[in-house]
């Protein structure tokens, strides 16, 4: 169990341009999760994927940000035209069947100028 | 409306010096409340998992508790690595489709040598 691992860890862009982050979750976590989180709050809820299929979108996630799991295994998550209150952490997680509990990557910091 | 708070925002504690860290929620149906330890620039790091009301969970010196309408963090004689945020989330079968966590603010917990 190597655990959730993200790509890149640190991320500098200019307003509008597109950037695009990886996800690997545990290796038999079906359940797939891509949280944000701002500086001094908790994470907020993005998306939700139970294998390939794409479940949840949290109305925070607009027309800019798109996701996909296209094997049901890693997952990309894409935000075009970045803004400057795009800046956050974007954390993944994942979780098994049998089990609640979500396990935590160590998150992109995206830092937009 | 705030479904998941968290009290104090900050703790500043004497290494020794045992306290509590309060998740208070308002959330119905309730399928589990969890909480995470996040380092900063790091992703959350998962702690316990509390299912029903009466149930406790510990490891090492956290004790984890949880009633009908708030759980708590006991620390007991702190030390300097127990230094982090402390965030608690919930997952309820009210909130959406129950499948995203609500997550608290957290509280940051720094203790002193």
């Amino acid at each position: 169990d190597t655990g959730v691992s993200q790509d890149p860890r640190h991320k500098i862009t200019k307003r509008g341009q597109n950037v695009t982050f990886r996800c690997d979750p545990i290796s038999e976590h079906n359940r797939l999760y891509w949280y944000r989180q701002t500086l001094g709050q908790g994470p907020e809820f993005l998306t939700y994927f139970q294998n390939e299929a794409q479940l949840e979108k949290s109305r925070l996630l607009s027309d800019r940000f798109s996701a996909e799991r296209p094997k049901g295994s890693f997952s990309t998550l894409e935000i075009q035209r970045t803004e400057q209150g795009d800046s956050a952490m974007y954390l993944c997680a994942s979780r098994g069947t049998a089990q609640y509990e979500q396990y935590f990557g160590p998150g992109t910091r995206l830092t937009v100028t | 409306e705030d479904q998941v708070t968290q009290s104090p925002e900050a703790l500043r504690l004497q290494e020794g010096e045992s306290s509590s860290l309060n998740c208070s929620y308002t959330v119905s149906g309730l399928r589990g409340l969890f909480w995470y330890r996040q380092d900063p620039g790091k992703g959350p790091e998962f702690l316990f998992t509390l299912y029903s009301a009466g149930e406790e969970k510990e490891k090492e010196r956290l004790k984890a508790t949880l009633t009908k309408k708030e759980s708590f963090l006991h620390i007991t004689a702190p030390k300097p690595e127990d230094s982090a945020t402390y965030l608690c989330a919930v997952q309820a079968t009210t909130l959406n489709t129950g499948n995203q966590f609500y997550f608290g603010t957290g509280t940051s917990l720094t203790v002193i040598p």
